[in-house]
């Protein structure tokens, strides 16, 4: 069983620039979410997508979007870069229905660094 | 709104120690609680859940005990290794989201 990846896994970008992250879900998982984790915090919850449909959003800027694919893979897509947007940024599958009452599976993340 | 609190930010123990890592949050409407664990610059590895009507859950050296109406949860390590430093970190699970703590950075020395 193959587990959640994420590419790229670092990046490096300048302020004011656009960027994509993209993520493959575990097999046979239908919800994926994005979270942000900065050093030393907790992640914190993006939204969320079940079978292609944003189900649940976080405090965050419309800058940040994202797309489900017909195969549950994801992109998170961040506009007009700024110096804080710089993080780890988690995706996590699970199966069933939407939300998270399953456990979430996390990939290894991608290192965005905003100059 | 969720609030998810994590004592204490650091620990240090020596190795073969039995150790309780804490975490409290404001909102009893939970559907589980979930404890990860980080390694430095890597992504969280599920530990344990626990559904809202249960009490407890085992894996191994793990126990973790949820107290759903004081909002409290404990994660017990029996005879701490040096491959269990990392970071934990605990979550609640509630509509579509997760809500974490800080985490605690636990250090195991040999």
């Amino acid at each position: 069983e193959t587990g959640v990846t994420q590419s790229p896994t670092h990046l490096i970008k300048t302020r004011g620039q656009q960027v994509t992250l993209r993520c493959s879900s575990q097999s046979g998982h239908n919800t994926v979410s994005w979270y942000q984790q900065a050093l030393g915090q907790g992640p914190q919850f993006i939204f969320q997508y079940y079978r292609e449909e944003e189900n649940g959003r976080g405090n965050f800027p419309p800058r940040f979007s994202g797309l489900q694919f017909p195969n549950y893979s994801s992109e998170l897509n961040v506009n007009a870069l700024e110096l804080d947007d710089s993080a780890l940024y988690l995706c996590a599958s699970s199966s069933g229905l939407a939300g998270v009452k399953e456990t979430q599976y996390f990939g290894p993340g991608t290192r965005l660094l905003v100059l | 709104k969720q609030e998810v609190t994590q004592i204490p930010a650091a620990l240090s123990v020596p190795e073969g120690e039995n150790l309780v890592l804490n975490c409290s949050f404001t909102d009893s409407a939970i559907y589980n609680l979930q404890w990860f664990r980080q390694d430095p610059g890597k992504g969280l590895t599920s530990l344990l859940l626990i559904q809202s009507s249960q009490r407890e859950q085992t894996s191994g050296r793990l126990n973790a005990s949820l107290d759903k109406s004081s909002g409290r949860s404990t994660l017990y390590i029996a005879a701490s290794q040096p491959g269990d430093s990392a970071t934990y970190l605990c979550a609640v699970a509630s509509g579509s989201r997760l809500t974490f703590g800080e985490g605690t950075q636990l250090t195991v020395n040999p």
